[in-house]
């Protein structure tokens, strides 16, 4: 079965450094994998995926997320955080076993904090 | 750009009371979701629907849950009889056509909440 697991539930990073928001998946076949952010009373907004082709993947905000295959990670990253950065991202992945319609599967979610 | 909608963004209701959340996806997209999120727990897959039939469903969407694309615009979830523990936020999602390939794209979400 998919999975995707976001081992720390917070990260806290002052406002100029840079970011990694962590997610390991555990998929059978090909990895779909998408990074979304939720902001307050909000849904979720689709920040980046990867499909195939570069392990490094640039999305939305500045942020960009890595695919590793050899250690089944795709770890979000921002080279320098804004305050405007804090919300809770997930990481997920999708069902790769049907051709259409197929469910995103969600982590738990890691809540960013960025300070001034 | 446009986006998905959801009305309405928060829904108070008896228990055993039906309810109806109505979502109406982007206009080109042929794939629609309904998620839910119950207070402080991880986003669940409901069901999806593709040429106006379930594809999939999860095991929390039992027979109380229906959906329906009734008019070509609207994307409804219903629930026959609320319990308790159906108060959580209901997330809309829809994809354009490639699927796999493209991102969903969730509204802002219908706050249900079961007296």
């Amino acid at each position: 079965a998919q999975s995707v697991a976001q081992p720390e539930d917070q990260v806290n990073v002052a406002e100029g450094n840079p970011l990694t928001v962590k997610c390991t998946y555990s998929v059978s076949g090909n990895p779909y994998l998408f990074w979304y952010v939720q902001y307050p009373n909000r849904g979720l907004q689709f920040l980046l995926k990867y499909i195939t082709g570069d392990n490094l993947v640039k999305g939305s905000y500045g942020f960009e997320a890595e695919f590793n295959k050899s250690q089944t990670s795709f770890h979000l990253k921002k080279p320098s955080a804004l305050v405007s950065d804090s919300a809770l991202y997930f990481c997920a992945v999708r069902d790769g076993i049907r051709s259409s319609a197929s469910k995103i599967i969600f982590g738990s979610g890691t809540r960013l904090s960025i300070r001034p | 750009e446009p986006e998905v909608t959801q009305t309405p963004s928060h829904q108070v209701t008896q228990m055993g009371q039906e309810v109806i959340l109505r979502c109406v996806p982007i206009s080109n997209h042929l794939y629609f979701y309904w998620y839910r999120q119950i207070l402080g727990q991880k986003v669940e897959f409901l069901v999806s629907f593709y040429n106006n039939e379930i594809s999939e469903k999860s095991e929390i969407f039992d027979d109380q849950f229906s959906v329906e694309r009734p008019d070509g615009s609207n994307f409804t979830l219903k629930i026959r009889s609320t319990k308790l523990e159906d108060s959580a936020m209901y997330f809309c999602a829809s994809s354009a056509p490639g699927d796999r390939n493209q991102p969903q794209h969730f509204g802002d979400g219908t706050r249900l909440s079961i007296l």
